[in-house]
């Protein structure tokens, strides 16, 4: 059973503060790894990917990826009360997907 | 780009309707759809996938016969909920995949509401 773990949280940070999302992921073999914000009563949509082990940076998202460790995070510098929302990672092999169950993430104001 | 459209938003009907729900991909050609159900403060659950020009791979637990899928081209897929129970009302999301690799983009979803 292929799985994809998230905490559920809510995780809670102030604003401006550096918020951390954990992903870790069972299946050695995963070759793609995406982060999705899911505000409530919508669908997801995509923040970033990342391909390669290390960082890869947006704007205020970084995303890094360590495959020895099955481990993605995804960090938000400078975080918004506008990006309270659930989180969701997704990892992949070719077109099959794994969703984790998603972090909900509180900027408190 | 990589624009996916999903009608209708909101569908309200009686027991016993069937509806149906569009997914496009408007600016690219998607080699595979999914469905997705959600419901309230719950996480995405994949019903299907569908391959254009192919059978839908149903999830174990997934009514085929209830939800039936057409992936008539490379840039529609369709569900329809067949003969709809207020049980199915739902949150409803499809997503599109144009290759191996790439991420899968989401339609905005459909809230079905059966009385």
């Amino acid at each position: 059973q292929k799985e994809v773990e998230q905490n559920s949280g809510p995780l809670s940070v102030p604003e401006g503060a550096i918020a951390s999302l954990n992903c870790t992921y069972s299946d050695r073999g995963s070759q793609s790894f995406f982060w999705y914000r899911q505000y409530s009563g919508k669908s997801p949509e995509l923040i970033m990917f990342i391909y390669s082990n290390g960082d890869k940076e947006d704007g205020r998202f970084t995303a890094q990826l360590n495959k020895a460790s099955q481990y993605v995070s995804l960090l938000i510098r400078d975080s918004q009360p506008s990006d309270s929302a659930t989180y969701l990672c997704a990892v992949s092999l070719g077109q099959n997907f794994v969703f984790g169950p998603g972090t909900r993430l509180s900027v408190l104001p | 780009g990589a624009v996916v459209s999903q009608h209708p938003s909101w569908v309200i009907c009686k027991s016993g309707t069937s509806v149906k729900i569009e997914c496009r991909s408007l600016d690219f050609q998607a080699t595979t759809m999914f469905w997705y159900r959600q419901f309230p403060k719950q996480s995405l659950m994949l019903m299907a996938t569908s391959n254009e020009g192919s059978k839908a791979t149903y999830e174990q637990g997934v009514e085929k016969d209830k939800f039936l899928i057409n992936h008539a081209s490379l840039t529609l897929s369709t569900l329809t909920v067949t003969s709809a129970h207020p049980e199915d009302s739902s949150f409803y999301i499809c997503s599109a995949l144009s290759g191996s690799h790439q991420p899968q983009h989401f339609g905005d979803g459909t809230r079905l509401s059966i009385l």
